[in-house]
């Protein structure tokens, strides 16, 4: 049974830091591609950030570029995503997504809200 | 950015009735659009990729259609668990988009 298990959420003050993590079980990560999804209270989904099966390539959102960093350790089956320079706009329910090998979000985790608080 | 637009922003059905969800790209993504379910307090599931190929244990209630620039979801009749939100996303260009959700509500 493919399982996204997400840890790391939580308050933290506006201008800290925070890291994300997203453990993975069930299938071979590092087949598959893994991406950040959030969603800020009462709104809707907002794509954050992907990487590649093998970690090679990245990408970001505008919103997160340059503050953001998504990572994965294929070792230990986990995804991360270290956060800085943290503010109110960032306060949402963030989510890590597995791709199905036509690049869709099939498999998705718990979500972990992170709020930032000024 | 390409951006998505849905509509309606709320449907308000009964159910056995018919849905009819609309996501508009900006620019032509092909047939690279992905429709995603989310139910109140739930992670969303993906229901429909690639502009219309259901995604595994999705009822065939759901269709999808389009390319280019026009999308639909259809449910033909609606069943009381598919009250929720419903999303669309692009994966044509960066940075990956949604749609801003078109909400089904119980009439």
């Amino acid at each position: 049974e493919v399982q996204l298990l997400q840890s790391g959420g939580g308050l933290v003050q506006s201008g800290g830091s925070l890291r994300l993590s997203c453990a993975a079980s069930g299938f071979t990560f590092d087949r598959y591609a893994m991406t950040w999804v959030r969603q800020a209270p009462g709104k809707g989904l907002e794509w954050v950030s992907t990487i590649t099966a093998d970690g090679d390539d990245t990408y970001y959102a505008d919103s997160g570029k340059g503050r953001f960093t998504i990572s994965r350790d294929n070792s230990k089956n986990t995804l991360y995503l270290q956060m800085n320079s943290l503010t109110a706009d960032d306060t949402a329910v963030y989510f890590c997504a597995r791709h199905d090998y036509g690049g869709w979000y099939d498999y998705w985790g718990q979500g972990t809200l992170i709020t930032v608080s000024s | 950015e390409i951006v998505l637009t849905q509509s309606p922003a709320t449907l308000s059905l009964s159910p056995g009735e018919r849905a009819t969800l609309s996501c508009r790209a900006s620019q032509s993504v092909s047939t690279y659009l992905a429709w995603y379910q989310q139910k109140a307090g739930q992670v969303p599931r993906l229901l429909i990729s690639d502009a219309s190929n259901r995604a595994t244990g999705i009822p065939g209630r759901f269709s999808g259609s389009g390319s280019g620039t026009d999308f639909t979801l259809t449910i033909t009749s609606l069943e009381p668990e598919d009250f929720a939100v419903y999303y669309c996303q692009q994966r044509s260009n960066w940075p990956r988009t949604f749609g801003q959700g078109t909400k089904v509500e119980i009439k």
